[in-house]
């Protein structure tokens, strides 16, 4: 069984803060995207990254992919409140994106 | 555009009672995903079916779970009989085609609770 560790597991920050959360896994995927999920919801996609060391780029969001292609990061610059959520991983090694291997989760909260 | 509609949004059942999950993929939308999602175990994939057809069902934790697709617009995720322990989230989600950089599209989910 593939596992996608994410950490850290809570991060209560302060507007303005930076932040960064991991996602490793020992497995080499061919794609990893990025959710982010509000109460009540469904997760949300923010970004697919594909090539290993690979950086994206949405507004104050910075993702990267590693060289090996099995770990990532989500940088928030500056972070907002609207940001608060439950930030997902998810890898794919099938080339098809139809079997996800979700990661176990960061919640971030984001307080003024 | 209207998204993954799934119904109900809630419900309470008592244990042993079947309960039946309903949802309408987008319109357009070749696959469709069945998850569930607990504190314990995240979000795990049940189920998917790509044109209809049930491709991957290694994820449906036991015979009390059946999934069906009789149409492009509508499916079904049934849990006969109920037990504590299925108290989840289900998420149904749909996605245009597969492929590396699919984009999957999530319902707001049925929030099940068995007691």
């Amino acid at each position: 069984t593939q596992l996608l560790e994410q950490s850290p597991q809570f991060l209560s920050i302060q507007e303005g803060e930076n932040l960064t959360v991991y996602c490793n896994s020992s497995s080499v995927f061919s794609s990893l995207q990025w959710y982010r999920q509000e109460p009540g919801e469904g997760p949300v996609l923010l970004v697919t990254v594909v090539t290993g060391g690979e950086v994206k780029k949405l507004k104050r969001l910075t993702f990267q992919f590693g060289d090996a292609r099995k770990d990532s990061s989500l940088h928030i610059t500056a972070a907002q409140p609207g940001d608060t959520g439950l930030y997902l991983c998810a890898g794919d090694n099938t080339g098809t994106a139809s079997k996800l291997t979700f990661g176990t989760g960061t919640r971030l909260q984001v307080t003024l | 555009d209207a998204g993954v509609i799934q119904s109900p949004r809630h419900e309470v059942t008592e244990m042993g009672q079947e309960v039946t999950l309903r949802c309408k993929p987008i319109s357009g939308h070749n696959s469709l995903f069945w998850y569930r999602q607990t504190m314990m175990r995240g979000l795990e994939l049940l189920i998917y079916f790509n044109n209809n057809v049930p491709i991957d069902d290694s994820g449906m934790p036991e015979d009390r779970f059946s999934a069906k697709m009789p149409n492009a617009s509508f499916s079904t995720l049934k849990i006969q009989p109920s037990e504590p322990r299925d108290s989840a989230v289900y998420f149904c989600a749909s996605s245009p085609r597969t492929g590396a950089g699919n984009t999957i599209y999530f319902g707001e989910g049925s929030w099940l609770t068995v007691v």
